[in-house]
């Protein structure tokens, strides 16, 4: 398997611009996770889906930020309008069998996201 | 609630030392626990993970853990450092509590001297 797959690997954007972020999760996978890494603030989780379905988006830090996942193989992270205090890295991470807590994540290799 | 504090924020040791890193960890439930690690411009992979089989938890690369109920803790070792064993590595947290959320320690980035 190729695992997660993240696209594009690295954005550079101005602010009030639109973002799409995209994942595709490990075939099989029925846990789609969405993260932000940051310096000050660590990694947080933004949103998980379970089936395509959002179970928790706690984490979105406002409304300026949607996810989606339409199918078993994608889902969406987009920002809009961006702001510079967006710049981070972002994660999609996908793990199997319907909600075991100790089943791991597997992880993308994020998305770098710079706002001018 | 769950939660899992990392002591140290970087921890420095020389080639062939001993690699500790330390992770305590708080749950109102029996906890599943895990160690990940990031290596740079990567995403994170699974070191190793302990779900109550054993309390001793062997990882990949020379790697493991213990679990340590009194204590609440889940310090990560490895008996001798490699020059390649130097990233990012996270504690993090999970439970049985009708969700399904992993909560991730702030990290501890490791240097290896040589």
């Amino acid at each position: 398997d190729a695992g997660v797959i993240q696209s594009p690997r690295h954005e550079v954007t101005e602010m009030g611009q639109e973002v799409t972020l995209r994942c595709k999760p490990i075939s099989g996978h029925d846990y789609l996770f969405w993260y932000r890494q940051t310096m000050m603030r660590g990694l947080e989780l933004l949103i998980y889906f379970n089936n395509n379905v959002p179970i928790d988006d706690s984490g979105m830090p406002e409304d300026r930020f949607s996810a989606k996942m339409p199918n078993a193989s994608f889902s969406t992270l987009k920002i809009q309008p961006s702001e510079p205090r967006d710049s981070a890295v972002y994660f999609c991470a996908s793990s199997l069998d319907g909600g075991a807590p100790y089943n791991e994540q597997f992880f993308g290799p994020g998305t770098r996201l710079t706002v001018l | 609630a769950q939660s899992v504090t990392q002591l140290g924020s970087h921890v420095s040791v020389s080639e062939g030392a001993l690699v500790l890193l330390r992770c305590n960890y708080s749950s109102s439930v029996p906890p599943y626990l895990f160690w990940y690690v990031q290596y740079p411009n990567q995403g994170l992979q699974l070191l190793l993970k302990y779900t109550s089989a054993a309390t001793l938890v062997k990882g990949i690369n020379g790697f493991e853990a213990e679990f340590k109920k009194s204590e609440t803790s889940f310090h990560l070792t490895k008996p001798s450092a490699h020059m390649s064993d130097a990233a990012e590595y996270f504690c993090a947290v999970s439970a049985d509590t009708g969700g399904f959320k992993t909560i991730f320690g702030a990290g501890t980035r490791l240097f290896v001297k040589a």
